[in-house]
């Protein structure tokens, strides 16, 4: 069955950077789009980025856009949030989740548990 | 971006209750929009896609409806397992957003 296991997360220092892992199984990685989601404590869900198939095309969020960068390496499954110059906002459980399609309509049908990154000095 | 506002932000209700939840969207979406579950401490999983689209494995119970600017989640006969938090999300254009969401209480 899909799975997709986040990682890399943890209590950092504001300024420092971090990279986060999503490793999957149980489906074609190097079809799917992917996307990465978070969630401040006690908050609702911010959409971060997203990576096509094969990494050519990537967008992000206005708020991450200069300090994300999203990757991918399908020969080893495992999608990627590189995060540098680390806020105290970016503190959030960040998830990635696939992008399914279905004709001209996508939606996120499969998530991971989440990694929890904390910003704080 | 297109602003994603769901009502009411929480409400309470009993098992076997009918429920429903607002979505709307600040400009005409046609029908992309999709709507998630999230139980305590989990991730969200996909109910409804294309705005009436039951995902598979999905139980019957749940029915989404809608078009244009306004959508409708409804929960026909709620469970113990459907007290959760609910998201709509547009797909039409990047970037993807999500109403704030309805927290659904005993």
């Amino acid at each position: 069955q899909v799975q997709l296991v986040e990682s890399g997360g943890g209590v950092v220092q504001p300024g420092r950077s971090l990279r986060l892992s999503c490793a999957a199984s149980g489906f074609k990685f190097n079809t799917y789009a992917m996307h990465w989601v978070r969630q401040a404590p006690g908050k609702g869900l911010e959409w971060v980025a997203l990576i096509s198939y094969d990494g050519s095309t990537k967008y992000y969020a206005d708020p991450v856009k200069g300090r994300f960068t999203i990757s991918r390496d399908n020969s080893k499954k495992t999608l990627f949030l590189q995060i540098d110059r680390l806020r105290p906002e970016d503190t959030a459980v960040y998830y990635c989740a696939r992008e399914e399609r279905t004709s001209s309509w996508y939606y996120l049908d499969s998530w991971g548990q989440g990694t929890l990154v904390t910003v704080s000095s | 971006d297109i602003q994603m506002t769901q009502s009411p932000s929480s409400l309470s209700a009993s098992v076997g209750d009918r429920v429903t939840i607002t979505c709307r969207s600040s400009q005409s979406i046609s029908n992309y929009l999709n709507w998630y579950r999230q139980k305590p401490g989990q991730a969200p999983d996909l109910l409804i896609y294309a705005a009436s689209s039951l995902q598979s494995g999905v139980p019957s119970r749940f029915s989404g409806s809608g078009s244009g600017t306004d959508f409708v989640l409804t929960i026909s006969s709620l469970q113990a397992e459907d007290y959760a938090t609910y998201y709509c999300q547009q797909s039409l254009s990047a970037p993807i957003t999500f109403g704030q969401g309805t927290r659904l209480d005993i």
